[in-house]
């Protein structure tokens, strides 16, 4: 069974740093594109950013781009997020996803993991 | 970057309708249209990709339509458990993006 688990939200203040996990399991992760979606309290899905299975092409939305970095590591099976310089706009529930085949949907996504950016 | 419109942004439905739900792109996305459905605290899960695929495991309720930049979602009989939020999303460039969701609520 596929599995996607994220950990590392919580409160942090503006400016701060964080960083997000998700481990997965259930399939051969070195196989896949990931991605980090969000989604603001009551608000819609925004995409944040994807990488390649082989960690050699990243992709970031504009207003995230130069302060998060995602990252992953294929011996530990996991997808990181690091977040910096982060504003009360980037709260969120943070989820991680895999993307499939050749249409690169979403078809397994984690519980998500929220981040609240305040003072 | 590609922007996707939902409409209509919510509807009222009653258990056995036939509900059709929109998405336009700004540009032609070839077939790269997806949709999700969403409940309430929970993650969203995969219905349809490339536009007519239907997703493992999704009732066959559930069907898709379109290509280039206008696409159709439709439950042909809507049951209990379909009541939730649907968002459209492409996958055809990035930033791949989402559209703003349609709310599907009890009559």
């Amino acid at each position: 069974e596929v599995q996607l688990v994220e950990s590392g939200g919580g409160l942090v203040q503006p400016g701060g740093s964080l960083r997000l996990s998700c481990a997965a399991s259930g399939f051969i992760f070195s196989d896949y594109w990931m991605s980090w979606v969000r989604q603001a309290p009551g608000k819609g899905l925004e995409w944040v950013a994807n990488i390649k299975h082989d960690g050699s092409e990243k992709h970031y939305v504009d207003s995230v781009e130069g302060r998060f970095t995602i990252s992953r590591d294929k011996a530990k099976k996991s997808l990181y997020l690091q977040m910096n310089s982060l504003r009360a706009e980037d709260t969120a529930v943070y989820y991680c996803a895999r993307a499939t085949g050749y249409s690169y949907a979403f078809d397994s996504w984690g519980q998500g993991t929220l981040v609240s950016v305040s003072s | 970057d590609i922007q996707l419109t939902q409409s209509p942004s919510s509807l009222s439905a009653s258990v056995g309708d036939r509900v059709t739900i929109t998405c336009r792109a700004t540009q032609s996305i070839s077939t790269y249209l997806n949709w999700y459905q969403q409940k309430p605290g929970k993650a969203p899960k995969l219905l349809i990709y490339v536009a007519s695929s239907l997703h493992s495991g999704v009732p066959s309720r559930f069907s898709g339509s379109g290509s280039g930049t206008d696409f159709t979602l439709t439950i042909s009989s809507l049951q209990p458990e379909d009541f939730a939020t649907y968002y459209c999303q492409q996958t055809y460039s990035s930033p791949l993006t989402f559209g703003g969701g349609t709310k599907v609520e009890i009559k």
